[in-house]
This record gives structure tokens, sequence and C-alpha cells, in this order.
């Protein structure tokens, strides 16, 4: 069973689109996160959840938002989509917030902006 | 200035050789991981330390709290074990804090 699973793999699309990337963990685990890896492979944290609640908001454009449903759940809502957004996603969870734990990763969702 | 320094950024290495890729930090932590980026692009966590010495298999981890450095030890590596390795580390606030990125080649 795959732990952290993030759809789609691949994304293309246009400028200026609004696009979704979507992301579910089935280990139970209480805090989720996105990162942003440029084409220079330097990940970098967007935002991380915990219990639905908000608890990292990287200075990241509010054309990105993340939308947890429930805490198996954080989507990524990318609106307005810029050639800058190219980059690969990853979503990751991990037991608790304090960082004191591993984190999981998904694939990762490779999105180009044409 | 990165918060997380890593080297080197690439390593050739041939098989069986032990190798060591090295991790310094800035900022007081409470946590540093490491993490193995497979060619194919997946991310998996090998180890979360904040003393001491881990040891998985043929990976070892050390990290000294006061100098505030970590390395990563590969002991008879294999050609399986190319891979970008990055170290990662939380500060006592609320943020993930990542290095470049070690690219390592095992040459059969």
């Amino acid at each position: 069973d795959t732990a952290v699973s993030q759809t789609p793999k691949y994304l293309v699309t246009q400028m200026g689109n609004d696009k979704s990337i979507k992301c579910e963990q089935n280990l139970g685990h209480d805090t989720m996160y996105w990162y942003k890896q440029d084409s220079k492979k330097f990940l970098k944290i967007m935002f991380s959840y915990n219990n639905k609640e908000l608890i990292i908001n990287e200075t990241v454009p509010n054309r990105f938002s993340p939308k947890s449903p429930d805490k198996a759940h954080l989507n990524l809502h990318i609106n307005s989509l810029e050639l800058g957004d190219s980059a690969v996603y990853f979503c990751a969870s991990s037991q608790d917030v304090t960082g004191g734990q591993p984190q999981h990763f998904g694939d990762g969702t490779r999105l180009s902006i044409l | 200035k990165n918060e997380v320094e890593q080297s080197p950024q690439n390593l050739t290495a041939q098989e069986g050789e032990f190798i060591t890729i090295n991790c310094s930090y800035s900022v007081g932590i409470s946590a540093l991981h490491w993490l193995q980026q497979h060619p194919g692009g997946g991310i998996v966590s090998l180890f979360m330390l904040s003393s001491g010495k881990k040891k998985h298999g043929r990976l070892i981890a050390t990290i000294n709290i006061q100098e505030k450095h970590s390395s990563l030890h590969i002991t008879a590596s294999h050609p399986r074990d190319s891979a970008v390795y990055i170290c990662a580390v939380r500060p006592t606030g609320n943020q993930f804090y990542f290095g470049t990125g070690t690219s390592l080649t095992v040459i059969p």
C-alpha cells in the first residue's frame, strides 16, 4: 500500500490556468507538508498542516493555497499559473509537528507550464 | 547564504569504497534529517537525528550538536547507492531548511 500518494504524477498546462494537486496519506499522521523542488533540485518547504491548522505559511505567492478536508488529505491549489511555477512538488507527512519524526514523501508531481 | 551547507556537491566512488557526506548548519536545531532522492525522483527519509549516531544497514549518520555538523557514511558502497543525498534541519521554530544535496555516483 502506498503510504503517501500524489496525483497527478505529471501535469502540463498553460500559463494562466488554475490547477490542483492532490495528496493523501494512509499512515495516520497528524502533519502533512508541501515542498517545491526547483530546476536546481533545491527543496523548499511551502506549507504544512497539523490537524487541519496551517502552521507554516512560507512566503509563497497567494496564488498557492493548501486545502485540507481531513487530516489524511492536503491538496494544493494553484491559480493563474506562471512560468516560474514549473517545478516538482512533493507532498510529505510525519507523525507530529515537532520535526522529531521521519517524513514520508510522495513520489512528486512534475508541473510544467507552457 | 544557505542555512545548510553540504559537501561535496558531487562525488564519484568505486564500488566498495567508504563514503562520507558532510552537512554543516548555522542555526539551532531540534532535529536533522538525511534524505535520499533516487534518480527517478522519489525521496526517502534515511535518518532523523537529534544527537549521537544512528546506523541502518550500511548507512551510518552522526551529529555533533556543539559543532553544528553531521555526517552520513556509506560502507561498502554499491551502484544502487547512487542518488542525491539531502541534509535537512528543523530549527526550534516551525521551519525546515534544506541543503543543496550531494550527488553520489558509485561505479561498478
